[in-house]
């Protein structure tokens, strides 16, 4: 797989539920960031952590970061018919470095 | 809130012809960023910009592209001959290099090659 890949691909919920989506990458991190993508439109950071941290919070958002295993995932609590878009995770290797992004999970949350 | 704003949000252009993409970044930040996503593909990095000079690129910015800040808030993404397959949207960022807000995407630009 390369690097940043999301599984799974596409989630549905019902609102209220929690989402938890994973992200695996292969090289060494500097930091890995999460961003959500409303269909058609920009990229919006949610939430970054760093090589040296384990678990981050940022309102409705949790991430942890596993660095032995490569991995990372995000979870959203609670969530909204408007948390529906796709959610990528992205690496850089050096801090303001080039971002890696994953092909992304395509939430849905049905109200 | 500061935003990163790009110009035009669609262009659409001749096979062969050259296009400029404008960005303007967030004022403080030191770290400029083209990526661009093909139409349901992930999105790719191009090329970084710091210090006045390109610090990083992808096999993607091959000679066809150019980046210039051509001064102290413009910054531009050229295509100096449009190819169909360059058809995505293509996205700026800027960041300050450190912190913990990540990277600043705009809304980017839709660019059609027709």
């Amino acid at each position: 797989s390369q690097q940043g890949e999301e599984d799974p691909q596409a989630l549905s919920i019902q609102e209220g539920e929690n989402a938890t989506m994973n992200c695996s990458y292969k090289t060494s991190i500097n930091n890995l960031q999460w961003y959500r993508q409303n269909s058609g439109r920009g990229l919006v950071h949610l939430i970054l952590i760093r090589s040296n941290e384990r678990e981050k919070h940022s309102g409705r958002l949790r991430v942890t970061l596993d660095t032995s295993k490569k991995s990372s995932s995000l979870l959203i609590t609670a969530s909204r018919a408007a948390d529906t878009a796709s959610y990528f995770c992205a690496t850089a290797r050096i801090q303001g470095g080039k971002l890696i992004f994953g092909q992304g999970t395509e939430l849905s949350v049905k109200p | 809130e500061p935003e990163v704003t790009q110009t035009p949000s669609h262009q659409v252009t001749q096979m062969g012809q050259e296009v400029i993409l404008r960005c303007v970044p967030i004022s403080n930040h030191l770290y400029f960023y083209w990526y661009r996503q093909i139409l349901g593909q992930k999105v790719e990095f191009l090329v970084s910009f710091y210090n006045n000079e390109i610090s990083e690129k992808s096999e993607i910015f091959d000679d066809q592209f150019s980046v210039e800040r051509p001064d102290g808030s413009n910054f531009t993404l050229k295509i100096r001959s449009t190819k169909l397959e360059d058809s995505a949207m293509y996205f700026c960022a800027s960041s300050e290099g450190q912190g913990d807000d990540g990277y600043t995407f705009g809304s980017g630009t839709r660019l059609t090659v027709v």
